[in-house]
């Protein structure tokens, strides 16, 4: 089975600054997609990035970008230029697919708070 | 509406009762999930349903009976529950075959039972 660690339960940056969340997972498949959500206080969850394991290419959407080491079964999350809209809970996840039906392993979370 | 619905966005009931939780996907997918999402633990996936069948059921209870009439709609239907069920209810739904694999939720249901 697939399990996914998010081993900083909280995590501040200054507001323009960089952060960097962490995120391992573990898994004997050779193709698969990671992502990261994010989950602001308001609750809906929306998707941050998305990484597809056969590219080697890290994605980039604007000022939020990877570090996938996919050897090292690593797949960071960079925020760029912090803005005080960045605070929330951010998720990594792992998806699967099993007989044709995908499922989604999530993290326990990493709280992002952004200081003024 | 947009996206992913959920109603109602807050429910507290007794451990005697019946209620059931609603959720309505806009975006034309053909898969709908139930998650269960405790405070410091991951995101719990409870039930799946592709096509309108249900494909997975991470051994929940059976005081939880999910609904799935249709590609659109899911319920959550829930009948004598326990204090430790209260939790944050999730729904998502996603197009699995040809789709981009991104699962859109709704902003959950915060269920409390006393």
């Amino acid at each position: 089975a697939q399990t996914v660690t998010q081993s900083q339960p909280e995590m501040s940056v200054q507001e323009a600054e960089t952060v960097t969340l962490s995120c391992t997972y573990d898994t004997s498949e050779s193709d698969y997609y990671l992502f990261w959500y994010k989950q602001p206080p308001s609750r809906q969850m929306i998707l941050v990035i998305r990484q597809e394991a056969y590219k080697q290419q890290n994605a980039t959407e604007n000022r939020f970008s990877v570090n996938f080491q996919k050897a090292a079964k690593s797949f960071s999350l960079k925020i760029s230029d912090s803005q005080l809209g960045d605070a929330a809970m951010y998720f990594c996840a792992y998806r699967s697919e099993d007989f044709g039906n995908e499922k989604l392993t999530f993290g326990t979370g990493t709280r992002l708070t952004i200081i003024p | 509406e947009t996206g992913v619905t959920q109603t109602p966005r807050h429910l507290v009931m007794g451990m005697t009762n019946k209620k059931s939780l609603k959720c309505e996907q806009h975006l034309g997918h053909n898969a709908m999930y139930w998650y269960k999402q405790s405070a410091k633990k991951p995101l719990e996936l409870m039930f799946v349903y592709s096509l309108e069948e249900r494909v997975e059921n991470n051994s929940v209870p059976s005081r939880f009976s999910p609904e799935c009439p249709n590609s659109s709609h899911l319920f959550l239907h829930l009948h004598t529950l326990q204090p430790e069920d209260s939790a944050l209810y999730l729904c998502a739904s996603s197009q699995q075959t040809g789709g981009s694999y991104e699962q859109y939720f709704g902003p959950g249901t915060r269920l409390t039972v006393t």
